[in-house]
């Protein structure tokens, strides 16, 4: 796999490898972060979150990690496969009374897996 | 039933037609969102209803109007829009407000304005 540095568009990796995704978020009130999937033609379809009291979360083949002193979030994927293909966004929902309803985007990342 | 429905899929209009795009969700959730995505860009908050209410309106001209018949729908009425409010048009759901886990998004209306 290989790591991108911030707001980088494109990841290409091989079949097998692992894939990191990074994310830098800008409001350091934010308390619920959500990383989505979207495919072609599809809306964003959810991965996993974690909330800003925990530093790292694992679901299925998927592991998110949060580092809030430098207001950083990535995302791990195992054994990446063909089917992951798709653009990866981070989101942020904030904790302030105007903004807790909110979930904002990051500007996402291509990721292209080279069978 | 654990699906956000939009329809249509597709929408071509012109600048002076108005048109509707419908959002259907049968998961019990109070709160819905209109989202508006540009080619490459995420997505961006448009409106938020909560409760069949309009909490959240962030700065969206007028030519764009929500409304909220019942907790299952959500729809947005078009009028008088411009060549760059072409954009894919998401719609989403959640539980309640501030409920984010769980948030679900449907596949879009593309717009075309022409």
């Amino acid at each position: 796999g290989e790591s991108v540095g911030l707001h980088l568009p494109t990841l290409s990796v091989q079949e097998g490898d692992n894939s990191i995704i990074n994310c830098a978020y800008s409001n350091s009130a934010s308390d619920y972060f959500i990383w989505y999937k979207q495919e072609s033609g599809k809306g964003p379809q959810f991965i996993i979150d974690i909330r800003s009291n925990m530093d790292k979360r694992q679901g299925q083949r998927v592991t998110v990690l949060l580092n809030k002193t430098v207001k950083h979030l990535s995302l791990q994927i195992a054994a990446t496969q063909p089917g992951d293909s798709a653009v990866y966004f981070c989101a942020e929902r904030g904790s302030g009374k105007t903004s807790y309803d909110k979930v904002i985007f990051g500007p996402g990342t291509s990721l292209s897996v080279i069978p | 039933d654990t699906e956000v429905t939009q329809t249509p899929k597709h929408l071509v209009m012109g600048m002076t037609n108005k048109k509707s795009l419908k959002c259907e969700q049968h998961m019990g959730h109070r709160a819905m969102y209109w989202y508006k995505q540009k080619a490459k860009k995420p997505p961006e908050l448009m409106f938020v209803y909560s409760y069949e209410k309009l909490s959240i309106n962030e700065s969206v001209p007028s030519r764009f109007s929500p409304e909220c018949p019942n907790s299952s729908l959500l729809n947005l009425h078009l009028h008088a829009l411009q060549p760059e409010d072409s954009a894919l048009y998401l719609c989403a759901s959640s539980q309640s407000r501030g409920r984010t886990e769980g948030y679900t998004f449907g596949s879009g209306t593309r717009l075309t304005v022409v």
